[in-house]
């Protein structure tokens, strides 16, 4: 079955300090990766998606993640986080043949101190 | 972006009870739509997907009997939770997809807690 493992459940940060959270998946096939902020009290939000074409994806608010297809990663990076960025991270990832269903990862807590 | 909205946004019920929670894509048609549940400090865990009229399609281990999942407009699904049981509480979350394999946008969430 498909998996998605997030290495990281809590982390804590100094604002300025960088950050990198871990995305590992197990599917042999063509997927697509995603990774959502979910901010104290709202909804999901996309933060950046990788579909094909460069592996080196740059999304909203400075984040970026890398795509490195012979490690099953997809790791989530900002150089300089802001104590706004304290927040729950999710990868996901959605395996071409599923008909657009989302696996989720267990959720990173990221708590980023003034 | 497109929004997804739920309604309602928190419920209490009694034991025994059945709850409706509705879904709507605002200003897009949604011909896809996925429920989730989300435990307290854990993932998102799929239990159903359902497109447009047509059944919706259940995870393994989701009760289709307990959880219905209605679709029946591009811009509105329903979950009904059935008899519902303190086991039950949870929050849930819908998404709408323009199409399968398209980004999906999430709702706000419901938190539904069963006395």
């Amino acid at each position: 079955a498909q998996s998605v493992s997030q290495h990281n459940h809590h982390v804590i940060l100094s604002e300025a300090a960088s950050l990198e959270l871990g995305c590992n998946y197990s599917y042999g096939g063509t997927v697509n990766l995603f990774w959502y902020v979910q901010y104290p009290g709202q909804h999901l939000q996309l933060l950046l998606k990788y579909f094909s074409g460069d592996p080196l994806v740059k999304g909203i608010k400075g984040f970026e993640a890398e795509f490195i297809k012979s490690k099953f990663s997809f790791n989530l990076r900002k150089p300089s986080v802001q104590w706004s960025d304290t927040a729950e991270y999710f990868c996901a990832v959605n395996a071409g043949n599923q008909g657009g269903k989302l696996i989720f990862g267990q959720g990173t807590e990221l708590s980023v101190k003034p | 972006g497109a929004v997804v909205s739920q309604h309602p946004s928190r419920v209490i019920c009694k034991s025994g009870t059945s709850v409706k929670i509705e879904c709507r894509s605002l200003d897009f048609q949604a011909t896809t739509m996925f429920w989730y549940r989300q435990f307290p400090k854990k993932s998102l865990m799929l239990m159903a997907t359902s497109n447009e009229g047509s059944k919706a399609t259940y995870e393994q281990g989701v009760e289709k009997d307990k959880f219905l999942i209605n679709h029946a407009s591009l811009t509105l699904s329903t979950l009904t939770v059935t008899s519902a049981h303190p086991e039950d509480s949870s929050f849930y979350i819908c998404s709408a997809s323009m199409g399968a394999g398209d980004e999906q946008f999430f709702g706000p969430g419901t938190r539904l807690t069963v006395l």
